[in-house]
């Protein structure tokens, strides 16, 4: 059964870092683009980020780039947020989830999805 | 890059049709052949329903539906059932390894 568990969400203050989380089970981590997806309360998706299988690419959306920072350890079957200057409006559920694909950087779709981890960014 | 335009909210009675909207432009919806729907429950995960414009991942049931026209996609929901009431995420790929969600529609079964 596939699996993915996200930690690390906690109340920081702006300004702040904190460290996400994922580590995933039930099939071969290493083969899969992963990316990490935000929801703020009572808001919609937002894609953030998500790194290729071998941790060669990765990409941002614009409003993080320079502040988050996406990795992985394949031997850990882990993904990783590295959240830096953290804002009030970084205030989500941080979910981690598995591009089915390949195509278009594994941004086609999202088949297996984390519970999520609350980050609240606030004073 | 602005979010793909859903209408808020949706509704149908149990075992009718609804279809919801899913609004971008050339640049991604029309652009590409890489639109996805999303069913989330209130405070579980996203679910994939629909993917790469008309596909279904196995266990969807039938009765969800995608097509496309344009710029614009549609979820279709079919004979109703009070398990479909949720909210419904439409997403495309949007050229230069970029992702955009619409906002997201509320689906209510009266």
């Amino acid at each position: 059964e596939v699996q993915l568990v996200e930690s690390g969400g906690a109340l920081v203050q702006p300004g702040g870092s904190l460290r996400l989380s994922c580590v995933a089970s039930g099939f071969t981590f290493s083969s899969y683009w992963m990316t990490w997806v935000r929801q703020a309360p009572g808001k919609g998706l937002e894609w953030v980020a998500n790194i290729k299988q071998d941790g060669s690419q990765r990409y941002y959306v614009d409003s993080v780039k320079g502040r988050f920072t996406i990795s992985r350890d394949n031997a850990q079957n882990s993904l990783y947020l590295q959240m830096n200057s953290l804002r009030v409006e970084d205030t989500a559920v941080f979910y981690c989830a598995r591009g089915r694909g390949s195509a278009v950087a594994g941004l086609s779709n999202f088949d297996y999805w984390g519970q999520g981890t609350l980050v609240t960014v606030s004073s | 890059q602005s979010a793909l335009t859903q209408p808020p909210s949706a509704s149908g009675s149990p075992g009718q049709s609804v279809t919801i909207s899913c609004t971008g432009t050339s640049s991604d919806v029309g652009g590409y052949n890489y639109v996805s729907w999303y069913q989330q429950h209130p405070g579980k995960a996203p679910k994939l329903m629909i993917y790469e414009v008309t596909k279904r991942p196995s266990g969807v049931p039938d009765r969800f539906s995608g097509s496309k026209s344009g710029n614009t996609a549609s979820l279709t929901v079919s004979g109703l059932q009070a398990e479909d009431e949720a909210d419904y995420y439409c997403s495309s790929y949007a050229g230069s390894n970029n992702l955009l969600f619409g906002g997201g529609t509320k689906l209510t079964v009266l």
